[in-house]
C-alpha cells in the first residue's frame, strides 16, 4: 500500500469547512484513497472513499487531484463531534491480503467554539 | 451501515491471566477479520489476520503464542491475550469485510484492557 502524509494536527472553526489535506505522491493506478476518522477511545468510522473523481457523501466531500498524488477531505460545515483524528489510506480495493488496512498517524482535528 | 460488535468493551486483569476478547458481524458474513492493538496517542497497529477455518496470519513481532485468535464462524472471531502482563494493556479494535456487499471494512468500538 502507499505510504501517505497527513499533517499531525490542526484546528478548525465550529460551523466552518475543514479541509484536510493528505499527500499520496507514490499512489498506483488502482489504489483507492479512503479515509477513516477515530473518535477518542472508538473504533475507526468509515467516511469516504475514490479511485479519481470527486465524491460526496452525507458526511464529507473528497477531492482528488487530476495525478492523483494528493487528496483533500471536505468536513462542509464541522461540528464539536467531528473532533477526532482522521486517517487517509491508499490501497487497493481488492487484494489477495484480504482488504488490511494499514494506518498512519493520521491528523488530529480539533473543533472550537 | 454494517455493524461490527466487540465484547467486553472494557476489561481489568491480573497479571499472568488470560482475556477472550470477542468480534462479531451482526449484519453480514465476515470470511476475514483483522486485529489491531492501539497505545494511547499511537495509531493502529496491525496484529493478525483471521481467516474462518484456517490459521491466522500475524504480522512480525506478533508473537501468536501469546495472542491466539480463532475464527470459528462467518461471524466470530476471538483474540485471546494468554498471560496478561501490563505492557498488554491497550485499544484492542477488530475489523471485518462485508465481502457479499461492497467489500469495505467496519470497525468494532474497541475492547480496553487493563493488566493490573
Amino acid at each position: 500500500d502507499a505510504k501517505t502524509t497527513q499533517p499531525p494536527s490542526m484546528d478548525c472553526a465550529e460551523g466552518r469547512a475543514a479541509n484536510l489535506p493528505c499527500n499520496h505522491s507514490t499512489i498506483s493506478g488502482n489504489e483507492y484513497v479512503y479515509w477513516y476518522r477515530q473518535i477518542h477511545s472508538q473504533g475507526p468510522q468509515y467516511i469516504i472513499h475514490g479511485l479519481k473523481n470527486n465524491e460526496t457523501n452525507e458526511m464529507a466531500s473528497l477531492i482528488i487531484t487530476e495525478d492523483r498524488k494528493s487528496s483533500t477531505l471536505i468536513l462542509p460545515h464541522a461540528t464539536l463531534r467531528d473532533t477526532a483524528v482522521y486517517y487517509c489510506i491508499v490501497r487497493v480495493r481488492e487484494q489477495a491480503a484480504g482488504n488490511k488496512l494499514t494506518f498512519g498517524g493520521g491528523t488530529r482535528v480539533l473543533v472550537k467554539p | 451501515g454494517a455493524v461490527v460488535s466487540q465484547h467486553p468493551s472494557r476489561v481489568i486483569c491480573k497479571s499472568g491471566t488470560s482475556v477472550k476478547i470477542e468480534c462479531r458481524s451482526l449484519d453480514f458474513q465476515a470470511t476475514t477479520m483483522f486485529w489491531y492493538r492501539q497505545f494511547p496517542k499511537q495509531s493502529l497497529m496491525l496484529m493478525a489476520t483471521s481467516n474462518e477455518g484456517s490459521k491466522a496470519t500475524y504480522e512480525q513481532g506478533v508473537e501468536k503464542d501469546k495472542f491466539l485468535i480463532n475464527h470459528a464462524s462467518l461471524t466470530l472471531s476471538t483474540l485471546t491475550v494468554t498471560s496478561a502482563h501490563p505492557e498488554d494493556s491497550s485499544f484492542y479494535i477488530c475489523s471485518a469485510r462485508d465481502a457479499q456487499n461492497t467489500g469495505e471494512l467496519f470497525f468494532g468500538e474497541g475492547s480496553r484492557l487493563t493488566v493490573l
